[in-house]
C-alpha cells in the first residue's frame, strides 16, 4: 500500500518551455502533498507544501510564479515549471501523506532543460 | 532546517548489521523520528518511524535512547542492495520533513 506515482520519469526539453509533473497517491487520499528539489550529491530540498483545495505553501527562496503547484484532488498534485531555463534542470520529487501517517515518496522526475 | 546530525558515510560487511546512529539533540516532546533511504536515482523509501519506544518491521529496528536526543537504526543483515544513503528526519504529525545530509552506506561483500 501507499503507492505514489510520479510522471514523467524523466523530461528533456528547450530552454523557455513550461515544463508539467504530475504527482499521484495511488491506494490512498493524501491529504498533503510536497514537492521536493533534489541536485546532484545533494541532499532533498523541500520546496513546497500543498494541501487539497488551497494554495501551495513555498519555502523561503522558492518563487511560487515559477513553480506553479496545483493541488485539485486527493489524489493528484502537479508541479509546472514555467518558462525552464537550465538553472531549473533537476531531480524533482513528490511525496504524499495521509494525517498521521508517514510520508510515501515517488519515483521522482528528471528534467532537463537544453 | 534539519534538526538532526548523522556520520556522512559507513561501511558494513554483508550479512552484518548495520547500526546507524543519529543525533537529535533539540528534539522535542511530539516529535517524531523517522528513518528512510534513498537509493540512487530514486524516490526516498520509508523504513520506519517511532516516539519513544523502540519499534521493529520487517525491515529494520529504530532504538531510541530514553532522553530521546538520539537514535540508532538497525538492518539487521545487511545486503548489498541496502547500499543506500539513509536519512533520519524529527518532525511533529503536522509538520514537513526537512532533510539533513544523511548516511552514505556501503555493504561490502
Amino acid at each position: 500500500g501507499a503507492v505514489v506515482s510520479q510522471h514523467p520519469s524523466w523530461v528533456i526539453c528547450k530552454s523557455g518551455t513550461s515544463v508539467k509533473i504530475e504527482c499521484r497517491s495511488l491506494d490512498f487520499q493524501a491529504t498533503t502533498m510536497f514537492w521536493y528539489r533534489q541536485f546532484p550529491k545533494q541532499s532533498l530540498m523541500l520546496m513546497a507544501t500543498s494541501n487539497e483545495g488551497s494554495k501551495a505553501t513555498y519555502e523561503q527562496g522558492v518563487e511560487k510564479d515559477k513553480f506553479l503547484i496545483n493541488h485539485a484532488s486527493l489524489t493528484l498534485s502537479t508541479l509546472t515549471v514555467t518558462s525552464a531555463h537550465p538553472e531549473d534542470s533537476s531531480f524533482y520529487i513528490c511525496s504524499a501523506r495521509q494525517a498521521h501517517q508517514p510520508q510515501h515518496f515517488g519515483d521522482g522526475t528528471r528534467l532537463s532543460i537544453l | 532546517d534539519a534538526k538532526t546530525t548523522q556520520p556522512p558515510s559507513m561501511d558494513c560487511a554483508e550479512g552484518r548489521a548495520a547500526n546507524l546512529p543519529c543525533n537529535h539533540s533539540t528534539i522535542s516532546g511530539n516529535e517524531y523520528v523517522y528513518w528512510y533511504r534513498q537509493i540512487h536515482s530514486q524516490g526516498p523509501q520509508y523504513i520506519i518511524h517511532g516516539l519513544k519506544n523502540n519499534e521493529t518491521n520487517e525491515m529494520a529496528s529504530l532504538i531510541i535512547t530514553e532522553d530521546r536526543k538520539s537514535s540508532t537504526l538497525i538492518l539487521p543483515h545487511a545486503t548489498l542492495r541496502d547500499t543506500a544513503v539513509y536519512y533520519c528526519i524529527v518532525r511533529d504529525t503536522g509538520n514537513q520533513f526537512y532533510f539533513g545530509t544523511g548516511t552514505s552506506l556501503t555493504v561490502i561483500p
